[in-house]
């Protein structure tokens, strides 16, 4: 089994819906962080947290929330999902126990369309 | 602020033959320095970091870098490319600065192994 698992894995919804993806992780990091990959732009950070009360926004958490349910499950969430929200998200873990110098764990990714 | 550029959107190379995947890197305090490898519809996978120490770094499946200060450079090097090494590469850099949590990723180079 995956140590940082995303549901659903593609999803196509329409404009205006309410879309949320799911990251649960077994590494028992404290810190979660929700990116999007568009094509040319490499990754973004939308959100990142670095325990169940500490969520902080990214550089583009415009049109998204997120929550941290437990220390394992973190989701992200569309409100009211738009097209230029069709993209490749991923969720992704750091231990936090080594600092800033720790790389991320990522999930598979959750592609999503929004007609 | 810190940056990452990836020069190269592809990078072809024949199987055998030396490959480099271009990285350098903008922060106002030290670098961090990662790579990370991308398969067709997989999550990113972390391949080696720079953190302090030996400017030259060896990673996961026979990948090396370099980094050069002078140059602010972090280039991704192997000796003797496989045609399983095609995938889309990801530099991406972390100022030193404590408390930083902002990973910033270039926007992807595509290597492609040619038999």
């Amino acid at each position: 089994d995956a140590d940082v698992t995303q549901t659903p894995r593609n999803r196509i919804t329409k404009t205006g819906k309410r879309i949320m993806l799911e990251c649960s992780q077994t590494k028992g990091h404290d810190r979660m962080y929700w990116y999007r990959q568009d094509p040319g732009l490499g990754l973004r950070l939308i959100y990142y947290s670095f325990d169940v009360k500490d969520i902080n926004k990214g550089e583009i958490s415009d049109g998204y929330s997120v929550s941290r349910q437990a220390q394992a499950k973190f989701s992200l969430s569309l409100e009211s999902a738009i097209p230029n929200q069709t993209a490749l998200y991923f969720c992704a873990t750091r231990d936090a126990r080594v600092g800033n110098t720790g790389e991320l764990f990522f999930g598979e990714g959750s592609r999503l369309t929004v007609l | 602020a810190q940056s990452v550029a990836q020069p190269e959107d592809q990078v072809n190379v024949a199987e055998g033959n030396p490959l480099t995947v271009k990285c350098t890197y903008s922060v106002s305090g030290n670098p961090y320095l990662f790579w990370y490898v991308q398969y067709p519809n997989r999550g990113l996978q972390f391949l080696l970091k720079y953190i302090t120490g030996d400017n030259l770094v060896k990673g996961s499946y026979g990948f090396e870098a370099e980094f050069n200060k002078s140059q602010t450079s972090f280039h991704l090097k192997k000796p003797s490319a496989l045609v399983s090494d095609s995938a889309l590469y990801f530099c991406a850099v972390r100022d030193s600065n404590f408390g930083n949590e902002k990973l910033t990723f270039g926007t992807g180079t595509r290597l492609t192994i040619i038999p």
